[in-house]
């Protein structure tokens, strides 16, 4: 029963390029969520997301930063024409149902903008 | 007044050390509450739900304090292993996310 699955672990950009980190949640998970965490700081919250809507994108920066979670397939977050100010961890987190029952949390990936 | 807060730390206590963490929240309707675990560069993991009545789970207690709005962590006989970030987590029952405080870091020494 594998967990949440996150991928890549590590990923290296250029400032101006693009960044994609993909999400698969646990088998049976159907609301998917996306942290941020800067160094030294807290998670911040970014988006929730169910198959094919977007829930709560409050915590999502208006510019540059999109998700989406298709019917097939892995959630994504897609950072376009980063800066070096998007370096971070990248968490997301699955639940079965909405949040009231907590969440479990991939490995992360770590973006590092050149 | 942040949604969650928390004292940063660290907290440095010897191994055997009895340690609370207390973790203040400002919306009163918050609805669920819990304790994450997050060592260095890992992600975080849920450590205990934190009910009404309070719970209990080995060395670790956790308490809810509705009138004062703060949920607390004790943590008993501390073990090496028990170093690291401690965050808390509220839900605020009317948006289905949970917002963290920036945690409490232990580091327990010999």
């Amino acid at each position: 029963n594998a967990g949440v699955m996150q991928n890549p672990r590590h990923l290296v950009r250029r400032r101006g390029q693009e960044a994609r980190l993909r999400c698969s949640p646990m088998k049976g998970h159907s609301h998917v969520y996306w942290y941020r965490q800067l160094p030294e700081e807290g998670l911040k919250f970014m988006v929730y997301l169910q198959k094919e809507n977007i829930i709560d994108e409050s915590g999502m920066p208006k510019e540059r930063f999109s998700a989406e979670f298709p019917k097939e397939g892995p959630s994504i977050l897609r950072i376009q024409q980063v800066v070096r100010g998007d370096s971070a961890a990248y968490f997301c987190a699955s639940s079965p149902y909405e949040s009231f029952y907590g969440y479990t949390f991939g490995s992360g990936t770590r973006l590092t903008v050149v | 007044r942040k949604e969650v807060e928390q004292d940063p730390g660290p907290f440095n206590v010897p191994e055997g050390a009895t340690v609370a963490f207390n973790c203040t929240y400002s919306n009163s309707a918050s609805q669920s509450f819990f304790w994450y675990r997050q060592d260095c560069r890992k992600e975080p993991k849920l450590l205990m739900s934190v009910y009404s009545s309070g719970n209990e789970d080995g060395r670790f207690t956790a308490q809810l304090n509705r009138a004062s709005q703060y949920i607390s962590l004790l943590i008993r006989d501390s073990k090496l292993s028990d170093s690291a970030t401690y965050l808390c987590a509220v839900n605020p029952g009317t948006a289905s996310k949970l917002t963290f405080g920036t945690g409490t870091r232990l580091q327990v020494t010999l």
